[in-house]
């Protein structure tokens, strides 16, 4: 069936790095763009980065660029989230989800999410 | 920053109508989507493209857009319904950033 699965989270020192996976089955992963979301402990949602289908394209919240680096391959069809210099704001449970776009470039929305996995940023 | 703007809870009795509102500078340049959230699930999308549902989702959610202000709208509304909703856009200022609203806790009475 149709699935992401992220993976990758756990504790880890402020300053520090971590590296998420996101793992897609059931579709053709190369014909979508994947976005990362995040959640904070009983907050809201926050969007984190996009790549595009090919990973030509790469865009970041404001919160987290320069830190986190988005990447993919195609060929294991996989997405990265790479997590240079965490912060304690970065503690959340973080969400894969693909996206797709018309011509005009419009989204069709974030039709499937993974599971979470969650990053902790404590000493 | 681009801000979309949420109601932080609606209230409904079984049956009724909840009506969600979602306002932002992007609106109608951009499209809303909205997305339900249950207690430690991951969040569903429920309208994408202002008005449009995708498969498997009941027809008693519907979306509609009017100038700056976009709305999901629950009609019968159920008590599996209760939930989180959150609307997101994307910014239109220049900088490609997706946008989500603070979400609203939708409480069936």
């Amino acid at each position: 069936q149709v699935q992401l699965v992220e993976s990758g989270g756990g504790v880890v020192q402020p300053g520090r790095s971590l590296r998420l996976s996101c793992a897609a089955s059931g579709f053709t992963f190369s014909n979508y763009a994947i976005q990362w979301v995040r959640q904070a402990p009983g907050k809201g949602l926050e969007w984190v980065a996009i790549i595009s289908y090919d990973g030509s394209n790469t865009h970041y919240a404001d919160s987290v660029k320069g830190r986190f680096t988005i990447s993919r391959d195609n060929s294991k069809n996989k997405v990265f989230l790479q997590m240079n210099s965490v912060r304690a704001e970065d503690t959340a449970m973080y969400f894969c989800a693909r996206d797709n776009y018309d011509n005009d470039g419009y989204s069709y929305g974030m039709d499937v999410w993974g599971q979470g996995t969650t990053v902790t940023v404590s000493s | 920053s681009y801000e979309l703007t949420q109601p932080p809870s609606v209230s409904v009795s079984p049956g009724q109508t909840a009506r969600i509102t979602c306002s932002g500078d992007a609106f109608p340049k951009q499209f809303a989507y909205w997305y339900q959230q249950k207690p430690g699930q991951a969040p569903v999308l429920v309208i994408y493209k202002d008005t449009k549902r995708p498969s498997g989702i009941p027809e008693r959610f519907s979306g509609s857009s009017s100038g700056t202000t976009v709305t999901l709208t629950i009609s019968g509304v159920q008590a599996e319904d209760e939930a989180d909703y959150y609307c997101q856009s994307t910014d239109i200022s220049g900088l490609y950033r997706n946008v989500f609203g603070i979400g609203t806790r939708v409480t069936v009475l």
